[in-house]
């Protein structure tokens, strides 16, 4: 069966600390694997995209890590702010017909 | 990117009504989903709109229950037909560009009451 579970299901760091969240998956065969924030009460909304040739891709603060043979993905908050509050999808893109399968999430909540 | 937008954004429904959500997209795609977000829970794809064809539904989604529009490439419907306290969710919209970056709506806040 194609999954994709994330853990922590939840955390709390303090502020300008940095956090690691995983994502184990067993989609195959696999296209590429997405991380999106999803604010509360909002869509979600793409962080990174990696395909199977890609090790690691950073956007500002964020950055993500896949490593194809053992399934597994990270994705690393820098110095977090209040704002990185949110819960972050790992979603895995399978290469036959475009199929997503979304990941649990992980809820952040990030105090002052 | 393409920028999507959802009306309602909330609405409260009695059990038994039908709610129709609407999803406009600045930009033509190709592939527009609709997804449902139970409390709590992660997006589950209820059905792919298809422009000028039947929507492709999910195992567990039926036509009867969520009827999809597709007029063009820019717009589509989202009915909640009969509804149920178990539908009480978030129902987002999404697009597919070329480059398969996926895009999300806002969503819309559904409760049955």
């Amino acid at each position: 069966k194609n999954q994709v579970e994330q853990s922590p299901q939840s955390l709390i760091i303090l502020e300008g600390k940095n956090c690691t969240l995983q994502c184990n998956y067993t989609v195959s065969p696999f296209s590429n694997l997405r991380w999106y924030k999803q604010d509360t009460g909002r869509g979600p909304v793409s962080l990174t995209i990696m395909t199977f040739s890609e090790n690691t891709k950073s956007n500002g603060r964020y950055t993500a890590t896949l490593d194809a043979d053992t399934k597994q993905s990270s994705l690393h908050i820098t110095a977090s702010q209040l704002s990185d509050s949110a819960s972050y999808i790992c979603v895995v893109n399978k290469a036959a017909g475009n199929k997503l399968t979304f990941g649990g999430g992980t809820r952040v909540l990030v105090k002052p | 990117s393409a920028v999507i937008s959802q009306k309602p954004s909330r609405d409260i429904c009695q059990r038994g009504t039908s709610l129709t959500i609407q999803c406009q997209v600045d930009s033509q795609v190709t592939m527009m989903f609709w997804y449902r977000q139970q409390p709590g829970q992660s997006l589950t794809l209820i059905a792919t709109a298809n422009q000028g064809s039947e929507a492709t539904y999910e195992s567990g989604f039926v036509i009867d229950k969520f009827p999809i529009s597709r007029p063009n490439l820019t717009f589509s419907t989202l009915t909640v037909s009969n509804m149920s306290p178990e539908d009480s969710s978030i129902y987002l919209c999404s697009v597919r560009s070329d480059s398969y970056e996926q895009y999300f709506g806002p969503g819309t806040r559904l409760t049955v009451t």
